[in-house]
């Protein structure tokens, strides 16, 4: 099956500096790619659908100049959290459709702690 | 727009039992329906899908689940619980075309040795 990989696994960083987060289609390419967000204990949120080509499209109460999203190539998406705070500790996944039966590959996550 | 409701936050049951794990959902489109589980510390992991096919679907693990269209469930089961089997299971659902699955809240289970 599709495979989709993420980058870093975990990260740990000052509050107050940026974090790049890759999401990569590994077998298949994506001209559209997804971001969720899980806080503990709770269930995945979409954040914003990232389009190869064009500007990414955030879900309401997302900031876009918070969680900067670039969809490189077809099969490179990031997402950059700026001036990062303590409140945006979370686990990150990204996924990418794929072309049967509408399902969606998910990458493993990435874990991000903000101190 | 499409939704899901999981009815139960956190659901427990005896190793051997009966696992029943609930999901209605609603769509304005025929739907296309999932259940994940996910273990602690780790990514999502697909364990079945409905995709207007045979309305019992089969999965891994021994799971199953069967759409019923007229009482819009989708609910996950499986006869015999194993202590592997605790986890938090999501279901989720998604529209025809390129759109984004959204998740219910999320059923923590639970298996008692």
């Amino acid at each position: 099956g599709a495979v989709v990989s993420q980058h870093p696994s975990w990260v740990i960083c000052k509050s107050g500096t940026s974090v790049k987060i890759e999401c990569r289609s590994l077998d298949f390419q994506a001209t559209t790619m997804f971001w969720y967000r899980q806080f503990p204990k709770q269930s995945l949120m979409l954040m914003a659908t990232s389009n190869e080509g064009s500007k990414a499209t955030y879900e309401q109460g997302v900031e876009k100049d918070k969680f900067l999203i670039n969809h490189a190539s077809l099969t490179l998406s990031t997402l950059t959290v700026t001036s990062a705070h303590p409140e945006d500790s979370s686990f990150y996944i990204c996924s990418a459709p794929g072309t049967e039966n509408y399902e969606q590959y998910f990458g493993p996550g990435t874990r991000l702690t903000v101190t | 727009a499409q939704s899901v409701t999981q009815l139960g936050s956190h659901v427990s049951v005896s190793e051997g039992a009966l696992v029943l794990l609930r999901c209605n959902y609603s769509s304005s489109v025929p739907p296309y329906l999932f259940w994940y589980v996910q273990y602690p510390n780790q990514g999502l992991q697909l364990l079945l899908k409905y995709t207007s096919a045979a309305t019992l679907v089969k999965g891994i693990n021994g799971f199953e689940a069967e759409f019923k269209k007229s009482e819009t469930s989708f609910h996950l089961t499986k006869p015999s619980a194993h202590m592997s089997d605790a986890a938090e299971y999501f279901c989720a659902v998604r529209a025809s075309g390129n759109t984004p699955l959204v998740f219910g809240k999320g059923t923590r289970l639970s298996v008692i040795a």
